[in-house]
């Protein structure tokens, strides 16, 4: 079975540029989570969305935005770049158990800001 | 509001020694806990998790993790380190719902084994 693939593994952008990653989960998983990871922070929650509607959302500015399409894949934009924006972004694909969700992560798409 | 911390963001063990990561978790509802590794330049893999049932759970490479609710702790081990194990190793917890994904993650403890 196929794991998380998140495209592309490597960006550099420039610093007011908009920028969007892309995410296709496990197949049969319906939920799809973005994190931040940055050394100063470490990982931080953005959104989850589960059957195309945003269901969690984390403290992040309105320039992260992201959707779901039909067939579960995710994309995440991020408007006006800013240098802080450099991190590596994780995609995770989740499928509900009884009590809780096992979510499973990509190897993440590196985003450079300069 | 849930958390998580990681005491400890850089262990250094020598091979063959144990490895003790230590997390502990503020939670208002029942935990769910999960034990993540990263190699660099990678995602996080799943090691283990506690959901329900037996406290001290065994997951992949030899490790393993004890719950214990009355210290809110969730440390892991390994008796023997391995070279290969040197990696960054997150602690997280969830809600416990089957209706979020969400996950509340430590900072990360960076484990170095020296040979």
């Amino acid at each position: 079975k196929a794991g998380v693939t998140q495209t592309p593994r490597y960006l550099i952008k420039t610093r007011g540029q908009q920028v969007t990653l892309s995410c296709s989960p496990i197949s049969g998983h319906r939920s799809v989570s973005w994190y931040q990871q940055t050394p100063g922070q470490g990982l931080q929650f953005l959104f989850e969305y589960f059957s195309e509607t945003q269901r969690n959302k984390g403290n992040f500015p309105g320039r992260f935005s992201g959707r779901q399409f039909s067939n579960s894949r995710s994309e995440m934009n991020v408007s006006t770049l800013e240098l802080g924006d450099s991190a590596l972004y994780l995609c995770a694909s989740s499928i509900p158990r009884q009590d809780y969700t096992e979510a499973f992560f990509g190897q993440g798409t590196r985003l450079t800001v300069v | 509001a849930q958390s998580v911390t990681q005491l400890g963001s850089h262990v250094s063990v020598s091979e063959g020694a144990l490895v003790l990561l230590r997390c502990n978790y503020s939670s208002s509802v029942p935990p769910y806990l999960f034990w993540y590794v990263q190699y660099p330049n990678q995602g996080l893999q799943l090691l283990l998790k506690y959901t329900t049932g037996a406290t001290l759970v065994k997951g992949i490479n030899g490790f393993e993790a004890e719950f214990k609710k009355s210290e809110t702790s969730f440390h892991l081990t390994k008796p023997s380190a391995h070279m290969s194990d040197a990696a960054e190793y997150f602690c997280a917890v969830s809600e416990g719902s089957s209706n979020t994904g969400k996950l509340i993650f430590g900072q990360g403890t960076t484990l170095q084994v020296k040979p």
